[in-house]
């Protein structure tokens, strides 16, 4: 099974300043043959579902704000939000549809205010 | 798009219990549906989906549940089902069912709100 790790597991960021959140995959998750990466970012905030906000590592999905970016290749991925807002309070999962159908998620990252 | 999940509760070890995901909005025929499942206070865990009947209507499962657990579908009333059998206490968790609109089933852009199963005597 491809292993996602996350890190850090919590970290406080004040509003308006930039929160960056890594997630680093046992094996790459890059498809050579198509040269994407097979990488996806979720939020979830307390009592509801995961909500998708990346997929292939740095599309953003419908309707998520662009302050939310992901970058990164092979088996360091990063998902950054530019300008933290009180909303985006809530914890954040990497998961890699690499080894489809066997996905996995990482840990997950809490954000919070500090 | 609409996913609700029904039918969790408690239950005692060994035992088991069926978990229906009612879909509309989508061509449910046309998607695979997954299972996630996240214990209290803890990530998330692929559990298992099944494929569309175009694409064999075959299942895969995570080597947790695998030999435990059967998903299946009934394309007639847009119905996903997830049978639990020999639950465990560490089966306990919130359990979703989620899909992916673009037919790939690789990132799931719709999720229901889920539902609590408890295993414990």
């Amino acid at each position: 099974d491809i292993v996602m790790t996350q890190s850090p597991d919590s970290l406080a960021v004040s509003l308006g300043e930039r929160a960056t959140i890594n997630c680093k995959s046992s094996q790459s998750v890059l498809y050579s043959s198509n040269n994407k990466n097979y990488l996806c970012w979720y939020q979830q905030k307390p009592g509801q579902p995961p909500k998708l906000l990346i997929y292939w590592a740095s599309t953003r999905a419908s309707g998520v704000p662009d302050r939310f970016s992901g970058s990164g290749s092979g088996t360091d991925f990063t998902l950054t939000i530019s300008s933290l807002q009180a909303e985006d309070v809530a914890v954040y999962y990497c998961q890699q549809y690499y080894s489809t159908p066997q996905r996995t998620f990482g840990q997950g990252t809490k954000v919070e205010l500090k | 798009v609409h996913l609700v999940e029904s039918g969790g509760g408690l239950v005692q070890p060994g035992r088991s219990l069926r978990l229906s995901c009612t879909t509309s909005g989508f061509p449910f025929d046309d998607h695979a549906l997954n299972w996630v499942r996240q214990a209290p206070g803890k990530g998330l865990e692929w559990v298992g989906f099944i494929r569309s009947k175009a694409n064999g209507g075959t299942t895969d499962y995570a080597a947790s549940v695998r030999g435990r657990f059967t998903i299946s579908r009934d394309d007639s009333t847009n119905i996903a089902h997830l049978q639990m059998d020999s639950l465990k206490t560490e089966d306990t968790a919130v359990y979703f069912c989620a899909y992916d609109s673009s037919g790939y089933s690789y990132a799931f852009n719709y999720w229901g709100q889920g539902t609590l199963v408890t295993v414990s005597s």
